[in-house]
């Protein structure tokens, strides 16, 4: 089975700009997970997905926002983009939300100058 | 509120030596499960395992074995005879049983030297 895979690998922004990122999970997976890694924070939960609908949300602006689309795929988009928000976005896909194991993609290297 | 604590920040050993890695966590939940995952330099996050809060048995595979106590709210990871492929940063993290939201430690960076 192909893993959880996420485009575009890599993405140079400049402030102000917008950005969407996308995630296919593996086959199957109906829930889709964001996480944002920083080295100072870590990695923190951005949103949970399943069968379209947002179940879980992370202490994030509103300027970070995401959808599932009816075959799983996911995409997340960050509005108005702050020097801040530079980061590695990964996506995790897991059979069912809760308890399930979820699987992460490589991730998405952002980079806003 | 819960909360994942990986005290060591970094480790560093000799291959063929033995280490564990620490995790403490907190939570008010009775059903909670707790994972480990392997981030190596490529960046990706491998899971490793998964327990649930009522199977406190410790598990083995292969090299890798997991010590689970409620008592002391800890599930450590060993590495036994480890190998310069076992480098990379660990994760523990934490979730609620009706939740897929992770919540991860700090992580610690495992460096073998040969």
């Amino acid at each position: 089975k192909a893993g959880v895979t996420q485009t575009p690998r890599y993405l140079i922004k400049t402030r102000g700009q917008q950005v969407t990122l996308s995630c296919s999970p593996i086959s199957g997976h109906r829930s889709v997970s964001w996480y944002q890694q920083t080295p100072g924070q870590g990695l923190q939960f951005l949103f949970e997905y399943f069968s379209e609908t947002q179940r879980n949300k992370g202490n994030f602006p509103g300027r970070f926002s995401g959808r599932q689309f009816s075959n799983s795929r996911s995409e997340m988009n960050v509005s108005t983009l702050e020097l801040g928000d530079s980061a590695l976005y990964l996506c995790a896909s897991s059979l069912r939300t809760g308890n399930g194991e979820q699987y992460f993609g490589p991730g998405t290297r952002l980079t806003v100058t | 509120a819960q909360k994942v604590t990986q005290a060591q920040t970094e480790i560093s050993v000799v291959e063929k030596e033995d280490v564990t890695l620490d995790c403490v966590y907190e939570t008010r939940d009775t059903t909670y499960y707790l994972f480990w995952y392997k981030q190596p330099p490529s960046g990706e996050l491998v899971f490793l395992i998964r327990r649930n809060s009522f199977d406190e048995q410790n598990e083995i595979s292969g090299r890798y074995s997991w010590n689970f106590q409620k008592s002391t709210s800890s599930f450590n990871f060993t590495i036994t005879a480890s190998q310069v492929v076992d480098s990379a940063v660990y994760f523990c993290a934490l979730t609620r049983g009706n939740t897929g939201k992770l919540i991860f430690g700090q992580g610690t960076t495992l460096q073998v030297k040969p």
